[in-house]
This record gives C-alpha cells, structure tokens and sequence, in this order.
C-alpha cells in the first residue's frame, strides 16, 4: 500500500521551545491531511483538515494559534506545536488521502514529550 | 464535531471465541472504514465500506454496513493471539472521526 512517513517518531522538547512534525506522502499525491492526537489508550481524536494550497480547517476546542498547520505541497503537511507545555505531550498522527472517499494512510506517529 | 460510538470499549475472549465491536452514527455517513491498531503501533486500514447493507469479508473478519449507512460491524470468527489489538471504525463525514475504539484481549 501506499507510505506516508512522519518524523521524527520520537521528540522530547523543553516547556516553552516549538517543535515542527512532518508528514509525507512517499508515493502519491495528498490532497488531504488529517491530523490526530492520541492519548494513552484513548481514540484518535480529529485535530485539523489541512488542504493542499488552503488554510487548515480545526476541529472545535483545538488552538489553531497553538498547533500550526502547513500544507503547503501535495506530498508534505507539517504541525507545529507552538510554546510547547507538558500537556501536550501526546501521540500525534497524520493521515494523508489522495481524495476525500479514499482509503487513509496512516503515518508512524510522534511521540512528544514535553519536560 | 461529528460522533462515531463504539462498543464495546474492551473485549477478553479466549482463544477460538467469536468478537463483535459495533459503531453507530447518528448521522448518516458517505462511507465507513476500519482500522487495527497493535499495541505500540498504528492504525492500519482494514476495509472500507461504501454502500446500504455492504457486507464484505477477510478470511475471518466479516465487515458490515447497515442498511440506514448509520451503523457498522465488525466480527472476527474464532479468535487468535495474533487478533490482539484495538479496533477504530472511522467514519466518514467528509473528514474521519475515529470511533473510541474495541480494545480486544485474547488469551491463549
């Protein structure tokens, strides 16, 4: 199946520094990126829509001046999680579709840590 | 936001048992997708489920789609260590929301 590749797979960052995560679409064109969080062992909750060349669309209660999205190529979304607190350590996840009824990708994950 | 219900939120069978995890929408959904999610790893897409009363099938999982495209099923047939894992439907409003997700257990 298709690859989506985000990195880093792990980050541990001080409170009050951003962190930038990447998603990549490897071998197809995204028009669509979904960003999740996932707590320890909760579902994945829907962050923001980022369309190629458009501003994200944020799901309600998500800081969108705190998670900044980017989508700025077909192949590449980036989240930057801005004046990083512990609370936002979590387990983050893109998911990119090259349209809207298709099947998902799901990238590796990001586990940030924030002391 | 859109919501997707899951049930049951954790599942122990024995080796062998039939599982079910069901998702239901109160609203009617483009189409519905499932995903396994292993312990550590990340969801990997299993089936996408498109059309009213779509039943499709993988070896041992059998996947339904409810004839209202409101609710959907998935039943594994004689359970295996290798089964380990929580199963997410995601359903499809034009964006995905994950259900809460079916934590299944199996004991050998």
């Amino acid at each position: 199946g298709a690859v989506v590749s985000q990195h880093p797979s792990r980050v541990i960052c001080k409170s009050g520094t951003s962190v930038k995560i990447e998603c990549r679409s490897l071998d197809f064109q995204a028009t669509t990126m979904f960003w999740y969080r996932q707590f320890p062992k909760q579902s994945l909750m829907l962050m923001a829509t980022s369309n190629e060349g458009s501003k994200a669309t944020y799901e309600q209660g998500v800081e969108k001046d705190k998670f900044l999205i980017n989508h700025a190529s077909l192949t590449l979304s980036t989240l930057t999680v801005t004046s990083a607190h512990p609370e936002d350590s979590s387990f983050y996840i893109c998911s990119a579709t090259e349209t809207p009824d298709t099947e998902a990708f799901f990238g590796q994950g990001t586990r940030l840590t924030v002391v | 936001g859109q919501q997707v219900m899951q049930i049951p939120q954790y599942q122990h069978v024995q080796e062998g048992e039939d599982f079910t995890t069901y998702c239901n929408s109160s609203t009617t959904l483009s189409n519905i997708q499932w995903y396994k999610q292993r312990p550590g790893g990340h969801p990997v897409f299993l089936i996408q489920l498109v059309k009213s009363g779509e039943v499709k099938k993988q070896k041992r999982l059998t996947f339904q789609f409810g004839e209202a495209k409101k609710n959907s099923s998935l039943h594994i047939t004689a359970t295996q260590t290798t089964d380990v894992g929580t199963y997410f439907c995601a359903g499809n409003f034009n964006k995905f929301y994950f259900g809460s997700g079916t934590k299944l257990n199996v004991k050998p």
